[in-house]
């Protein structure tokens, strides 16, 4: 039962370059999110997919883009990475039940951009 | 906009004692409240949940309180012990599944 798998779990890029993080769920649920993580800013939406086919902007969606492959993944793509994308990169997927909407995270990708 | 404050970002706490963990929001529209504990180099998991219909919830060491007038609610960790160190994050959202917006988080440390 492996939930939310994000690969690569780390990465080093040079300014410009361009990298595809993927994500995939094995949960079957309808919802899946991007969030970067930096010291002291908490949990920060970039990108979620609240179905398949359809994708929203969240709170930092400026040099990124998205794709909802199909049910199971949800890539997030850096198309000309800089410095200020250094971060740690986490998927979640949920499926909100009762009113509860519970999500599960990936264990991250950390990504430094030289 | 922070939508989501959370205080203090970090806390020492004797093993044994209470941990406190305080978070305020500003959108009425919010009507659900998980917290989700996050250790070294792993992803957040959901801790407890709550949602506004009720002013308190327990699930073994873990209380949340809340309260609706004051668009606030707390996480407590009842004897607090070592393994209980780990960087907290409380969050809202409303109905559905739409994404929940996150405080900053806070830093625990459970000290012998």
């Amino acid at each position: 039962n492996a939930g939310v798998t994000q690969t690569p779990k780390f990465q080093v890029l040079k300014t410009g370059q361009s990298m595809t993080l993927q994500c995939a769920q094995d949960m079957n649920h309808n919802s899946m999110y991007w969030y970067r993580q930096d010291p002291g800013m908490g949990l920060r939406l970039i990108y979620y997919s609240a179905s398949e086919g359809t994708t929203d902007k969240g709170e930092v969606p400026n040099g990124y883009n998205v794709s909802r492959l199909n049910k199971r993944e949800f890539s997030l793509r850096l198309e000309s990475a800089a410095p200020s994308q250094t971060s740690v990169y986490f998927c979640a997927s949920s499926e909100a039940t009762a009113g509860l909407n519970i999500q599960y995270f990936g264990a991250g990708t950390r990504l430094s951009v030289l | 906009q922070q939508q989501v404050k959370q205080s203090p970002q970090s806390l020492i706490v004797q093993k044994g004692g209470i941990s406190i963990i305080n978070c305020a929001y500003e959108n009425t529209a919010f009507d659900y409240f998980p917290w989700y504990q996050q250790f070294p180099g792993k992803g957040p998991a959901l801790l407890i949940a709550i949602r506004p219909d009720v002013s308190e919830k327990k699930e073994g060491r873990f209380t949340i309180s809340f309260n609706k007038s004051a668009k606030q609610f707390s996480l407590h960790i009842m004897d607090s012990q070592p393994g209980d160190s780990a960087t907290y994050f409380c969050a809202a959202s409303s109905t559905g599944n739409t994404p929940l917006v996150f405080g900053k988080g806070t830093r625990l440390s459970v000290i012998a």
